[in-house]
C-alpha cells in the first residue's frame, strides 16, 4: 500500500514553462515533506522540504504547496530549465521512517 | 569529507549467494538507514538505525538483515540473494533533531541471477 501517492508519472514542458508534481497521503502522523531531486545513476537530493504548519515555502525557483485539510502537497519549479530535467520524489516522514512517491521524470525541451 | 560512502557500486550475484553492502559516513550523523529503489515503486526503506546499537525493521526488511556496531557503519547483509532482490540499494543518513534532510549515498546496482 502506496503511504505517499504521486503524479504524474511523467511531464515534457518548454523552458520557461512551470511543471507540477502532486503527492496526497492520508497518514496524519506524518510531520516532514520534503521533495528529492535525483539524476541519473546519483543519490536522490534534498531540493526542499515543508512542516505542515505552513502553507507555501519558496526556494529559488522551487516552491511547495501544502494543503493540510486535503493531505495534499505539490511541487512547482518557476521558469523551467534543461538542467531540471530528472527524476523528483515526493516525501513524508513520521520522525524515524521516510515514505516515498513513485517518482515523476521531468523533462524540460529546449 | 566523503559524506556517505557505498561500496561495491556494482555487484552481480547468484541465487542463495550472500553478500554485505557496505555503507560509512564520516558526518556524525545519528540515524542510518537502506533504502531499495525498483522502477515504478520509488524508495522503499529497509532498515533503520537511530543510533550504534539500535536498529529497526522499515517497510520491506524481509531478505535482508543490518547491524550497527558504530556510527559511522551500517552494513546490510543479503543473507540468501533472490532475482526479487535484483535493485539499486542506497544508504542514507540524517542529523537528529529537527532538520531530517537526508544525505544519500551513490548507490550500489545489485543483479541477482
Amino acid at each position: 500500500q502506496q503511504q505517499v501517492k504521486q503524479s504524474p508519472q511523467s511531464l515534457i514542458v518548454q523552458k520557461g514553462g512551470i511543471p507540477i508534481i502532486n503527492c496526497a497521503y492520508e497518514n496524519t502522523a506524518f510531520d516532514y515533506f520534503p521533495w528529492y531531486q535525483q539524476f541519473p545513476g546519483k543519490g536522490p537530493a534534498l531540493l526542499i522540504a515543508i512542516r505542515p504548519d505552513v502553507s507555501e515555502k519558496k526556494e529559488g525557483r522551487f516552491t511547495i504547496s501544502f494543503n493540510k485539510s486535503a493531505k495534499q502537497f505539490s511541487l512547482h519549479i518557476m521558469d523551467s530549465q534543461p538542467g531540471d530535467s530528472a527524476t523528483y520524489f515526493c516525501a513524508a516522514d513520521t520522525g524515524n521512517q521516510f515514505y516515498f512517491g513513485t517518482g515523476t521524470s521531468l523533462t524540460v525541451i529546449p | 569529507n566523503a559524506g556517505v560512502t557505498q561500496t561495491p557500486k556494482f555487484q552481480v550475484l547468484k541465487t542463495g549467494q550472500s553478500m554485505t553492502l557496505q555503507c560509512a559516513q564520516d558526518m556524525n550523523h545519528e540515524y542510518m538507514s537502506w533504502y531499495r529503489q525498483d522502477p515504478g515503486m520509488g524508495l522503499r526503506l529497509i532498515h533503520y538505525s537511530v543510533g550504534a546499537g539500535i536498529t529497526d525493521q522499515g517497510e520491506v526488511p524481509n531478505g535482508y538483515n543490518v547491524s550497527r556496531s558504530t556510527t559511522e557503519d551500517f552494513p546490510l547483509r543479503l543473507l540468501s540473494a533472490a532475482p526479487s532482490q535484483t535493485s539499486v540499494y542506497f544508504c542514507a543518513t540524517h542529523p537528529t533533531g529537527q532538520s531530517y534532510e537526508q544525505y544519500f549515498g551513490p548507490g550500489t546496482r545489485l543483479t541477482v541471477t
